[in-house]
């Protein structure tokens, strides 16, 4: 049973330029949450997906964007980089109904440079 | 305000002791629920135990139980017979479910903690 997959593991970015994080679901879940974790601090909460939709939305700009795909994977895109964006960004899945717990990945690890 | 307080940055602990680890949390939502994830040095966040609000009993998962005590608006986690495995970042997390936001976590800053052989 294939745990949440996050691809890739580490990337290195400049400032200005766009990344595309990917995460494939713990089998049988149909939400996706993405999380920002900045170095020594919790996660902090960006959007959650929903049967292609996002859902509900943390206190992130307009630059943090996603995708979720038929198949229940999901992307998030991150344009013009800025040096606070460097973090371990999380991605988590769980059922929509019930209150269910949510499985999070490895995790991305973006440096801006 | 901060939703999530985990006042401990640090704690150690012997092993094969028990230790209690902190966590108060503030909400308006009669209904909510309450987590605890465990995050190695590896970096993924592995859940460990749940506690919804309307539940009469605390929680138990195996070594980790959660003391919940719903007029101090606590949550405590405690790790029983502590062991080397244990050492990581703990973190307190809460979802509030009547505002829809079943899914979405609020996280404490994190306990890190270290057990000694």
């Amino acid at each position: 049973d294939a745990g949440v997959t996050q691809s890739p593991t580490h990337l290195i970015k400049t400032r200005g330029q766009q990344v595309t994080l990917r995460c494939s679901p713990k089998s049988g879940h149909d939400t996706v949450s993405w999380y920002q974790q900045a170095l020594g601090q919790g996660p902090q909460f960006i959007f959650q997906y929903y049967e292609e939709e996002e859902r509900q939305r943390g206190n992130f700009p307009d630059r943090f964007s996603g995708h979720q795909f038929p198949n229940y994977s999901s992307e998030l895109n991150v344009n013009a980089l800025l040096l606070g964006d460097s973090a371990l960004y999380l991605c988590a899945s769980s059922l929509m109904a019930g209150v269910q717990p949510q499985h999070f990945g490895d995790g991305t690890r973006l440096s801006i440079l | 305000a901060q939703k999530i307080t985990q006042t401990q940055p640090g704690m150690f602990v012997q092993e094969k002791e028990a230790v209690t680890l902190d966590c108060t949390y503030d909400t308006s939502d009669p209904s909510y629920g309450l987590f605890w994830y465990k995050q190695p040095s590896s970096g993924e966040m592995i859940f460990l135990i749940y506690q919804g609000s309307y539940d009469q009993q605390n929680a138990t998962e195996g070594r980790y139980s959660l003391n919940f005590q719903k007029a101090r608006k606590s949550a405590n986690l405690v790790i029983s017979a502590s062991q080397l495995g244990d050492s990581a970042m703990y973190f307190c997390a809460m979802s509030e479910i009547s505002s829809g936001s079943a899914r979405q976590l609020t996280f404490g800053s994190g306990t890190q903690l270290t057990v000694l052989p």
